[in-house]
């Protein structure tokens, strides 16, 4: 089944404490991306990449890094949690950037609270 | 830059009634146009998408967008809601660049039995 998931899907830490959510998507898309959905302001793009080994700052990139080194796979890094990081976190991949085929494929979503 | 509106933060409509969801689109060109779902606790389905031709554009779930270049307008539209159609709704614009698609903030559905 062509599908991105994320893990964890809930995940309770403390200021501070590194974390990594995964991303994986298998349809063999070039572009992901990362969001954070917090009421009142919809989805806002944090980072994307165009393709292994590009990766570039979306809306919100403050606190957070990406790494792209396979093509399936787009971890988020926090390497220094604050309270304000606390979101609904979106892993999303299309097969090209634009185009007829920009229809990006969302995962189920990361819940963190950063306390 | 791109930029979407959803004026409408809330939409309540009784079961079987029509819908219409409205987004406004910025945007120097034609753009690609898209309408997600968001059902409780879960991701992203997209419902349909416009890229060009026909300005009437047919997806899942019943629903269908009309795009409107005059008013730059890309509303959704469902002639009779279920209960199962509550969830919040998202437009989308894309420009064909790296950096994707800039999303509206979305519209909370509520249906009324």
């Amino acid at each position: 089944e062509a599908q991105v998931t994320q893990n964890p899907r809930y995940l309770i830490t403390v200021t501070g404490k590194k974390l990594t959510v995964t991303c994986s998507q298998n349809m063999n898309h070039e572009y992901m991306s990362w969001y954070r959905q917090d009421p009142g302001l919809g989805l806002r793009q944090i980072y994307y990449s165009m393709n292994v080994e590009v990766t570039d700052k979306g809306d919100v990139p403050e606190g957070y890094k990406v790494s792209r080194k396979e093509k399936r796979n787009f971890p988020l890094i926090l390497e220094s949690p604050s309270p304000n990081q606390t979101s609904l976190y979106f892993c999303a991949s299309s097969l090209v950037s634009g185009g007829p085929q920009m229809e990006q494929y969302f995962g189920p979503g990361t819940r963190l609270t950063v306390t | 830059a791109q930029s979407v509106t959803q004026p409408d933060i809330h939409i309540t409509v009784s079961e079987g009634a029509s819908l219409e969801l409205r987004c406004n689109y910025s945007y120097g060109a034609t753009p690609y146009l898209f309408w997600y779902v968001q059902s409780p606790g879960q991701g992203l389905q997209l419902l349909l998408k416009y890229f060009s031709g026909d300005t009437l554009v047919q997806g899942i779930k019943g629903f269908e967008a009309e795009f409107k270049r005059s008013q730059s307008s890309f509303n959704l539209r469902k002639p009779s809601v279920h209960w199962s159609d509550a969830a919040e709704y998202f437009c989308a614009v894309g420009a064909g660049g790296a950096d994707g698609l800039t999303f509206g903030k979305g519209t909370h559905l509520i249906i009324q039995p």
